[in-house]
């Protein structure tokens, strides 16, 4: 199996402010069309999973542009450019150029 | 408007057989390049992945789960089914179903999901 280990688990930021979140694969996520299939997803409390990215850096239908994913082979980030409230939550890399599916472990994001 | 459900027994006894079944609408599993699975989320932990099935029937389990877990559809009811055998207390977790979709070539991604059923497995 793939384990996808994330960075950091825990990131208190201040409204307004970037947040960076990386996500290291243990073998490279290239699939054998070329393309990694890397997706990140963010869970607010109490809500299930939504997707935000996926194929590293393609934002999904009506995530907002503050969301940006980069990356290639076993090293991805997501980045906020600017935190705001509603992106409070728990953020998780997952990995679907393979199966199992894996996801990493999360990495918490909350307000200073 | 793409919607998943789960629903099933929100309490099993230990060495029962679990039963969810995912209802979806906003899709049909007799498309090409859909699939539905199955993910668990244990109380505070992290998000683990346990079973696909696509359009053609193939299907997928978690190695480590494969001898506890049987997935199937059924299409013209816009249902999956995943069974799990021999339920532990280790098992209690919030179980989600989810839609993969085809997003170009051969890549997936899981674009919608249902909102949880937590499953409780005491005596």
């Amino acid at each position: 199996d793939i384990v996808m280990t994330q960075t950091p688990l825990s990131s208190p930021v201040t409204l307004g402010q970037p947040a960076s979140i990386s996500c290291r694969s243990s073998q490279s996520l290239v699939h054998t069309d070329g393309n990694s299939y890397l997706n990140w997803l963010q869970q607010r409390p109490g809500q299930p999973p939504r997707l935000l990215i996926y194929q590293i850096s393609k934002r999904f239908s009506g995530v907002p542009d503050r969301f940006s994913g980069s990356g290639a082979g076993t090293d991805f980030t997501l980045k906020i450019s600017r935190v705001e409230a509603e992106d409070v939550g728990v953020y998780y890399c997952m990995q679907t150029t393979q199966f199992p599916r894996t996801f990493g472990q999360g990495t918490k994001v909350e307000i200073k | 408007q793409i919607t998943l459900k789960e629903s099933g027994p929100t309490l099993v006894r230990p060495t029962q057989t679990l039963t969810l079944t995912c209802t979806f609408s906003g899709f049909s599993l007799g498309t090409g390049g859909v699939g539905v699975g199955w993910v668990r989320q244990s109380p505070g932990k992290a998000l683990e992945w346990l079973a696909l099935i696509f359009w053609n029937d193939d299907r997928r389990y978690s190695p480590s789960l494969k001898s506890r877990l049987s997935i199937t559809k059924d299409t013209s009811k816009s249902q999956v089914v995943l069974t799990m055998t021999n339920m532990d207390p280790v098992d209690t977790a919030t179980y989600f179903c989810a839609r993969e979709s085809n997003c170009g070539g051969d890549c997936y991604s899981a674009d919608f999901w249902g909102q949880g059923i937590l499953v409780t497995v005491s005596s």
